[in-house]
């Protein structure tokens, strides 16, 4: 079993739609982080998280730390946020992956 | 100001042959990593670096595999007698001590043929 499991690994929606991505870690953690990757493969952070919640824009992180258990929600979703929505966790210095969320937002 | 630059950005080579990718990191970070991306799979990591300390190697998945870094600047990722399973995107990340966020380089695509 993967120390970090997200779901779903594919996910199809309407432009418009409320978007939810998982992500279950199995390790203790000091942060835990999403990224962004788009088509070209270019890495970008979207959010570091310790506890609570943090919001940019259109976009939500939560994390809840005794059920090891993050959520990336997007509001208001727009073509341009088709993407790889990739979940990280920082047990020690090094991060640990999840497989990865494939997004794909049609208009 | 300049992010973290990797070069080249597509590399084909032969199998069994050697290959040397850079990675320049954002001027004062004193981390660096080096990650691996199959085609179709999660990032994996490789090698860690941090200030002066022995680098965390374990993620290097053969000894065909190495890396070094001068100071606190550039790295290199060595990898020998390529094999088709090397091909992937490797990417760089570095960021500030005492800092949890990376900043991901553009990549290194490398085809072994």
């Amino acid at each position: 079993k993967n120390e970090v499991e997200q779901s779903p690994q594919n996910l199809t929606a309407q432009e418009g739609e409320f978007i939810t991505i998982n992500c279950s870690y199995s390790v203790g953690i000091s942060a835990l982080h999403w990224l962004q990757q788009h088509p070209g493969g270019g890495i970008v952070s979207l959010f570091m998280l310790s506890s609570g919640k943090k919001k940019h824009g259109r976009l939500i992180a939560t994390i809840n730390i005794q059920e090891k258990h993050s959520s990336l929600h997007i509001t208001a979703s727009h073509p341009r946020d088709s993407a790889v929505y990739i979940c990280a966790v920082r047990p020690a210095q090094k991060l640990v992956f999840g497989q990865g969320t494939r997004l794909t937002i049609n208009p | 100001g300049a992010g973290v630059s990797q070069s080249p950005s597509n590399k084909v080579t032969e199998k069994g042959k050697d290959v040397e990718l850079r990675c320049d990191p954002i001027s004062g970070h004193t981390a660096l990593y080096w990650y691996r991306q199959r085609l179709g799979q999660g990032l994996e990591f490789l090698i860690y670096f941090q200030g002066n300390s022995a680098p965390d190697k374990s993620g290097l998945p053969s000894d065909r595999f190495s890396a070094e870094r001068t100071g606190e600047s550039v790295s290199t990722l060595t990898i020998q007698r390529t094999q088709q399973e090397d091909s992937a995107v490797y990417l760089c990340a570095s960021r500030i001590a005492g800092a949890y966020e990376q900043y991901f380089g553009p990549g290194t695509r490398l085809t072994v043929t």
